[in-house]
């Protein structure tokens, strides 16, 4: 099936800085979704994009719609030891089954 | 307490024998979903059901069987014809309003 391209596949960063990570398609979607998932548990769903360069924030973290509708970008700003994990963005054009990236595995050096 | 509960957390298992996972959720979703996760490969989906008493193959049906006969509830059969069946598997459920996918805990099923 088809799969979205997700950047990163990993990363290691120190305590403090900042995070980024992006996917993008080759198909347009109505909603894009960006999940954490930590080790052993299923994935959380973080962040949820409804609109063409729509930019929203959980606490530290920030996602962008992107404007082409072919991408999306999620941003940790000031890392913590409890941002280790697993990345996923997904993305969906309607009632079918949500299209995932293969994730970006984040580890955090104290 | 509301959700999705996948139970048992870990599952083990002779080789030949076929298995039910547990998929369980009290938010009143339609839609629900079997993923199977192995290391470094994401998240595959296995089968999904938009309504009860209907269900789709996703794309790696094979070895596997569901059954939708309550909106709360969707097993999945993993059965001998699946050749490595020792992943981490995740039931899904979404609302058909907003689109957001929420996750069970997963259940490990180790075969041997």
């Amino acid at each position: 099936g088809q799969q979205l391209n997700q950047s990163p596949q990993s990363m290691f960063i120190q305590e403090g800085e900042d995070v980024s990570m992006n996917c993008t398609s080759s198909s347009i979607f109505n909603t894009w979704l960006w999940y954490k998932q930590d080790p052993g548990e299923g994935p959380v769903l973080l962040i949820a994009l409804y609109k063409a360069g729509e930019l929203t924030s959980n606490g530290r973290l920030t996602a962008q719609f992107g404007i082409t509708r072919k991408d999306s970008f999620l941003n940790i700003s000031a890392s913590i030891p409890s941002d280790v994990g697993i990345y996923f963005c997904a993305g969906t054009s309607g009632n079918t089954p949500l299209v995932f990236g293969k994730g970006t595995r984040l580890s955090v050096i104290a | 307490d509301g959700g999705i509960t996948q139970s048992p957390k870990y599952l083990f298992r002779k080789e030949g024998q076929n298995v039910t996972l547990s998929c369980e959720q009290n938010l009143n979703h339609d839609a629900m979903y079997w993923y199977r996760q192995d290391p470094g490969q994401g998240l595959r989906l296995i089968y999904y059901s938009q309504i009860v008493n209907d269900f789709q193959k996703g794309d790696i049906a094979e070895g596997y069987s569901v059954s939708r006969e309550k909106k709360e509830s969707f097993p999945l059969t993993v059965t001998s014809a699946q050749k490595n069946p020792t992943a981490f598997y995740l039931c899904a459920t979404k609302d058909r309003v907003t689109y957001e996918q929420y996750f069970g805990p997963g259940t490990r099923l180790t075969v041997t």
